[in-house]
């Protein structure tokens, strides 16, 4: 079974500040990798993806994510905070080449930006 | 282009009652998935529909079914309403099975009182 696990429910940050958003994966198969961006009362966007080309993956808005399979981690970076960055993020897993759309989520981490 | 729709957007039933909930993919796309997402959680999988089979399904009770009809386009029922059934239920629609990446609709907000 996959899962993620995003470490810590609430993030805050000053307007300009990096942001660091945690994600430790478990899979048993390499994995594709997720990260999601929800907005209140909105779906879910896709900010970017892992699927085993190159380990450090840039996407939109500005956000970037290393995959590191020594750490199991995929952690969401952003070199300085908007205020239109707070919203809840998501990080995901899936199976490589299995299964179609069927995404594991963590439990989401909303971003705070202050100020 | 249309993105994923869903409607309605929100709605009120009362448990006991039975819900139907639909999804209406982008043109081209002919895979649907079913997301069900309690406030404070991260979304979890109900079903996928490919081919209007279904090809996936998530540790739901029978209470849940779906289908998915010639165009493409997917309904998503439950039977039997529990407090517990209120949530955001999203829909993600992609081009194959083999596409792992989605693209979300804005959801249907059920509230069971």
């Amino acid at each position: 079974a996959q899962s993620v696990t995003q470490l810590g429910s609430h993030v805050s940050v000053s307007e300009g500040a990096l942001v660091l958003l945690r994600c430790n994966y478990s899979s048993s198969v390499p994995p594709y990798l997720f990260w999601y961006v929800q907005y209140p009362n909105q779906g879910l966007q896709l900010l970017l993806k892992y699927t085993s080309a190159a380990t450090l993956v840039k996407g939109i808005n500005g956000f970037e994510a290393e995959f590191k399979k020594s750490e199991t981690s995929f952690h969401l970076t952003k070199p300085s905070a908007h205020m239109s960055d707070a919203a809840e993020y998501f990080c995901a897993v899936s199976d490589r080449g299995g299964g179609g759309n069927k995404l594991t989520f963590g439990t989401g981490t909303q971003l705070k930006v202050e100020l | 282009d249309a993105g994923v729709t869903q409607s309605p957007t929100h709605l009120i039933k009362t448990r006991g009652q039975q819900v139907t909930l639909r999804c209406s993919p982008i043109s081209g796309h002919k895979s649907v998935s079913w997301y069900q997402q309690v406030l404070g959680q991260g979304p979890q999988f109900i079903f996928q529909y490919y081919e209007k089979e279904e090809r996936g399904r998530g540790n739901f009770p029978d209470r849940f079914s779906a289908r998915q009809f010639p165009n493409y386009s997917s309904e998503l029922n439950v039977n039997a309403l529990l407090l517990g059934d209120s949530a955001l239920y999203l829909c993600a629609s992609s081009p194959g099975q083999g596409k792992v990446v989605g693209t979300f609709g804005s959801g249907t907000r059920l509230t069971v009182v």
